[in-house]
Formats: structure tokens, sequence, C-alpha cells
């Protein structure tokens, strides 16, 4: 099986523009989380999806959102760019069915620089 | 809510020696408690995982750890480093088995000197 892809890898952006990122989940695999890694903050959880909608939320701001299709495949917006935004996103993919365990697979990530 | 303190931001081991890094955690629930590894440049990687089964927990590469509930600790062993073991190691708590609000420790380098 192919593992969790996304892209694209590697992002530059200016403050104030928006972003989208995606992530191709495994095949089967119908949650997806995203996270943010930085190296001031570490690793921190956005938020995930399951069957197109979000199921759990961290602590940030609005200007942070995501959706999920149908195929499972989910993308990430972040709008009105900061400085501090820039960080590797990671994204994450399981089964999430019930009565299963929770293994998360991990992408590669992408790595967003804003200037 | 549940939270996880990685006690060390860098150990430093000689290769075939013993790695030890050290987790503890805080959980209102019966936690599931995980290691995951970070390669430069690379996702993150499951060693291993605790979800209230056996206390001693075997995972890849010759890592194993010990839930010990006494101690909120979930510490992580090899017996022998290798070289290619040198990485970013987070310790991950989640209150709920089927929840996949998780919670990661601020990682672990471990460094392995020839």
């Amino acid at each position: 099986k192919a593992g969790v892809t996304q892209t694209p890898r590697y992002l530059i952006k200016t403050r104030g523009q928006q972003v989208t990122l995606s992530c191709s989940p495994i095949s089967g695999h119908r949650s997806v989380s995203w996270y943010q890694q930085t190296p001031g903050q570490g690793l921190q959880f956005l938020f995930e999806y399951f069957s197109e909608t979000q199921r759990n939320k961290g602590n940030f701001p609005g200007r942070f959102s995501g959706r999920q299709f149908s195929n499972s495949r989910s993308e990430m917006n972040v709008s009105t760019l900061e400085l501090g935004d820039s960080a590797l996103y990671l994204c994450a993919s399981s089964l999430a069915g019930q009565g299963n365990y929770n293994e998360q697979f991990f992408g590669p990530g992408t790595r967003l620089t804003v200037l | 809510a549940q939270s996880v303190t990685q006690l060390d931001s860098h150990v430093s081991v000689s290769e075939g020696t013993p790695v030890l890094l050290r987790c503890n955690y805080s959980s209102s629930y019966s936690p599931s408690l995980f290691w995951y590894v970070q390669h430069p440049n690379k996702g993150l990687q499951l060693l291993l995982k605790y979800t209230s089964a056996a206390t001693l927990v075997k995972g890849i590469n010759g890592f194993e750890a010990e839930f010990k509930k006494s101690e909120t600790s979930f510490h992580l062993t090899k017996p022998s480093a290798h070289m290619s073991d040198a990485a970013e190691y987070f310790c991950v708590v989640s209150d709920r088995m089927y929840n996949n609000d998780m919670r990661f420790g601020a990682g672990t380098r471990l460094t392995v000197k020839p």
C-alpha cells in the first residue's frame, strides 16, 4: 500500500497570503489528522477529520481550517499568513473505525516558509 | 486534559551502550501511550504503543517501553544503541483509544557517538 502523501513538500509564501496544503491518506483510512511542528512549540495537534466531518480540534485560531472529501483526501488552509506560521505541517491517517485502535501513519510533511 | 513531559531534550550515548529516554505523562483517564521516531526531513514512525494490555511493550528496532502507572512513566529503552538510532523521539499520550487528539512531548534528540 502506498503511504500517506502530502503536497507540496515545500512552499514559500509572504505574509498576508493564504495557502492550501493537501494530504492523501493510506487507502481505506477514513481519519486524517493535521499537526504543526515548529522548533519553539514542538508538535501541536490542529484538527482531525473523519468521514468529511471535523471530529476534534486543537487550540489554533480560525485562520486555520480544513476539510475532507468523500475519498478521504484532506486539505488544510491557512489564511492571512503570519511569520509564525512557518512550520512543518504533518498529516496522519488512521482507520479510526469503531473498535479499532487508532495507529496513525504520518506523511513526510509540507515545509511552509512565510517571508 | 492529557499531557506529556519528556525529561531530557538531548541524550547522547556511545554506539553499543544502552539507551534510556524518559517520559512522564498526565491523564484523566486510562491513557494510550506511544513512542514515535522522526529522522531528519522525514515524517514520524511509530516505534511502539501501550493500550492497556501488557505493561512491557516491545516495539520495532529493538526498542521497548514499560508502562508504570504508579510513577506515571513510560520510558523508552534499548539495550544497545546503533548509529542509525540517531533521531528525534516523541512520547505521545491520548486519553481515549478511539480519539485522535494526541498530545506530543517536546521531543528528545538522541545522538549516537561511534
